[in-house]
């Protein structure tokens, strides 16, 4: 069972980055897949979610607006699109799954994207 | 949103000694199903978070036995019972019984 997400990026502010998630080893429908992000050197703050068989999406409030969750249920892949990207944006973003049938958080995390915003 | 807070954020210790870290939380986090949503997780540097302890007590798999999770409502703990060197990270707790899911700041665990 793994998580593996796509390499980092570069962008300037006001800019739009997508960070993608491939997981493998377990029935991708069955599962919610998560989003987080770790400022450098800070604690982690989650971001949203998606059921990939519906895919409904919850986000936190602060985000709403700015961050699209999709997925690709061929491919195994969801994605998370942030837009109107600002230097407090920088962070290495994390893909975590949730649970399935039952209520769990994060058992499972990608390697890690990290995203830089700079002009 | 829920607000947990950690003690200490760091903790030196010295290998093969104990170590206790604190979680309280602004809410009960007796979720209504009759669960705690309280787990902890280990960051290693340079590492992506992993869980060590679901739903205020359960081991994951190829967790080691020294760690253990307890408490009730408002007040948690992760102990280990003999630090080892692979210890070395930051410990978060993070709540999922209340939307939406919110982690503490963490603790710094070293090595004297």
């Amino acid at each position: 069972v793994q998580l593996v997400q796509s390499g980092a990026e570069v962008k300037e502010p006001g800019a739009s980055v997508r960070v993608s998630c491939k997981a493998s080893g377990y029935n991708f429908t069955d599962y919610f897949l998560h989003w987080l992000r770790q400022a450098p050197g800070q604690g982690l703050e989650w971001i949203g979610r998606i059921h990939p068989r519906a895919g409904v999406t919850r986000y936190l409030e602060k985000f709403q607006g700015r961050v699209t969750v999709t997925r690709d249920s061929s491919i195994n892949t969801t994605y998370m699109e942030l837009s109107g990207l600002r230097s407090e944006d920088t962070g290495v973003y994390y893909c975590a799954r949730g649970g399935g049938q039952i209520i769990s958080y994060f058992d499972i995390w990608g390697q890690g994207t990290l995203v830089a915003v700079s002009s | 949103d829920v607000v947990l807070t950690q003690s200490p954020l760091s903790l030196p210790v010295t290998l093969g000694q104990p170590a206790s870290i604190s979680c309280r939380s602004s809410q009960t986090l007796l979720h209504t199903y009759g669960t705690t949503f309280l787990n902890w997780f280990q960051q290693r540097p340079g590492h992506p978070p992993r869980r060590l302890i679901y739903n205020l007590s359960n081991r994951d798999s190829g967790v080691p036995e020294r760690f253990s999770g307890s408490g009730s409502g408002t007040d948690f703990t992760l102990k280990i019972s003999r630090v080892e060197a692979e210890d070395i990270g930051v410990y978060y707790c993070m709540q999922g019984s209340h939307w939406p899911p919110t982690f503490g700041p963490g603790t710094k665990l070293e090595i004297k």
